[in-house]
């Protein structure tokens, strides 16, 4: 089974704190997602990575950056958190190469991040 | 642009009654549509997905659902509900084919889905 772990269950940080968040996973998905979730709004694409080093600002970019140095590993970086990103936060990972999107998306657990 | 709609915030069915959950979408072109199902505390986990072919589409745990495309619609659907059915439910849009939108899904707000005893 595709496995996609992410680094903390629940984070509690202080506002201004730079946060990264860690995902990883173990099938070899040259694809991976961040999204962040809220009541009513669904899930909603921070950033997205079709390859190593390779990323693209999803719909609310704003006060996030990525890294992605290894295939399986993809993190989520707040620059200087702020209480507004206080959200449960998903990583995601699917083995489709670009352009075909028929293919579903695996997910981790999340991450309930808390910023005080 | 896509977007995906699931008018109702929270569903509630007693067990053994049938349960509908509702999709409806915008988009250009042909829609490969999903179901995601989340359980207290998980991750999404993929239900099923409607990419061409038969409108009926089968899945995990019971469920199906059925593309309509004169409606724009993809309402999930099982037939017999359980307790352990209660969860958050998300209906999600592939988006247009760009330089790499492919994978790209839109989600809806998602629907509580309260099965009672």
């Amino acid at each position: 089974d595709v496995k996609v772990t992410q680094s903390s269950r629940y984070l509690v940080k202080r506002t201004g704190e730079k946060v990264f968040l860690e995902c990883v996973q173990d099938m070899d998905h040259e694809n991976m997602f961040w999204y962040r979730q809220d009541p009513g709004l669904g899930l909603r694409l921070i950033y997205f990575s079709y390859d190593v080093k390779m990323k693209e600002k999803g719909d609310i970019p704003e006060g996030y950056s990525v890294s992605r140095e290894k295939k399986e590993r993809f993190s989520l970086i707040l620059e200087s958190a702020s209480t507004n990103q206080t959200s449960m936060y998903l990583c995601a990972s699917t083995d489709e190469t670009r352009g075909q999107g028929y293919n579903e998306q695996f997910f981790g657990p999340g991450t309930r991040l808390t910023v005080l | 642009a896509q977007s995906v709609a699931q008018p109702e915030d929270q569903v509630n069915v007693a067990e053994g009654n049938p349960l509908t959950v509702k999709c409806t979408y915008s988009v250009s072109g042909n829609p490969y549509l999903f179901w995601y199902v989340q359980y207290p505390n998980r991750g999404l986990q993929f239900l099923l997905k409607y990419i061409t072919g038969d409108n009926l589409v089968k899945g995990s745990y019971g469920f199906e659902a059925e593309f309509n495309k004169s409606q724009t619609s993809f309402h999930l659907k099982k037939p017999s509900a359980l307790v352990s059915d209660s969860a958050l439910y998300f209906c999600a849009v592939r988006r247009l084919v760009d330089k790499a939108a492919g994978n790209k899904l839109t989600f809806g707000g998602g629907t509580r889905v309260l099965v009672k005893p």
